[in-house]
């Protein structure tokens, strides 16, 4: 079965700087989809990026990136010029390729911006 | 395009009672999940449906949670009897195509107190 860890519960940054969330997962599979979720006070869950484990270039959002290193099942992101609004929990999550398309989740990490 | 609705936001009751949540995803969604989210953690898959058939229920409780999606649009999950371990964010959510990389598209939640 496949596991997501997230050993970081709380992170805090200054605004505009910039802050690294770690992430790592444990599975047998190749090929797998990798993601960061936001999750807001008011609890909808928004997908922030995605990586596909095919792909070896790191994704990246406008201020969001990623460094995916699959032989380390390492999956961090990177939040550059760190805003107010991001404060919030972010969410590690996995979902396999094929088949079943579940998404399992990290325990989640709460992101305080400090002004 | 209108969003994942669900409803009710909150709700409280006492153990032993029943309660039921109600998810509309998104038109066309042919993917529609149900996720629990328990205090400090990640989301946890309860059921999955495609169109009006489960696909994934292998984490319900099925001596007290039960599901249906029928006519292969909106679902309802409902809890009978409720313990007090049910205390939870219940979350829906939709996707396009579940064989594709399709993102799942989230719901506000139902914060569920069982007291």
């Amino acid at each position: 079965a496949q596991t997501v860890t997230q050993s970081q519960p709380e992170m805090s940054v200054q605004e505009a700087e910039t802050v690294t969330l770690s992430c790592t997962y444990d599975t047998s599979e190749s090929d797998y989809y990798l993601f960061w979720y936001k999750q807001p006070p008011s609890r909808q869950m928004i997908l922030v990026i995605r990586q596909e484990a095919y792909k070896q270039q790191n994704a990246t959002e406008n201020r969001f990136s990623v460094n995916f290193q699959k032989a380390a099942k390492s999956f961090s992101l990177k939040i550059s010029d760190s805003q107010l609004g991001d404060a919030a929990m972010y969410f590690c999550a996995y979902r396999t390729y094929f088949g079943n398309e579940k998404l399992t989740f990290g325990t989640g990490t709460r992101l305080t911006i400090i002004p | 395009e209108a969003g994942v609705a669900q409803s009710p936001r909150y709700k409280i009751i006492e153990k032993r009672q029943s309660v039921a949540f109600w998810c509309n995803p998104i038109s066309g969604h042919a993917t529609l999940y149900w996720y629990q989210q328990i205090l400090g953690q990640g989301p946890k898959l309860l059921i999955q449906f495609q169109n009006n058939g489960v696909v994934d229920d292998s984490q319900l409780p099925k001596d007290r949670f039960s599901a249906e999606r029928l006519k292969g649009v909106d679902s309802t999950l409902k809890i009978q009897p409720a313990k007090l371990e049910d205390s939870a964010v219940y979350l829906c959510a939709s996707s396009l195509d579940p064989s594709g990389s399709y993102e799942q598209y989230f719901g506000p939640g139902t914060r569920l107190t069982v007291t």
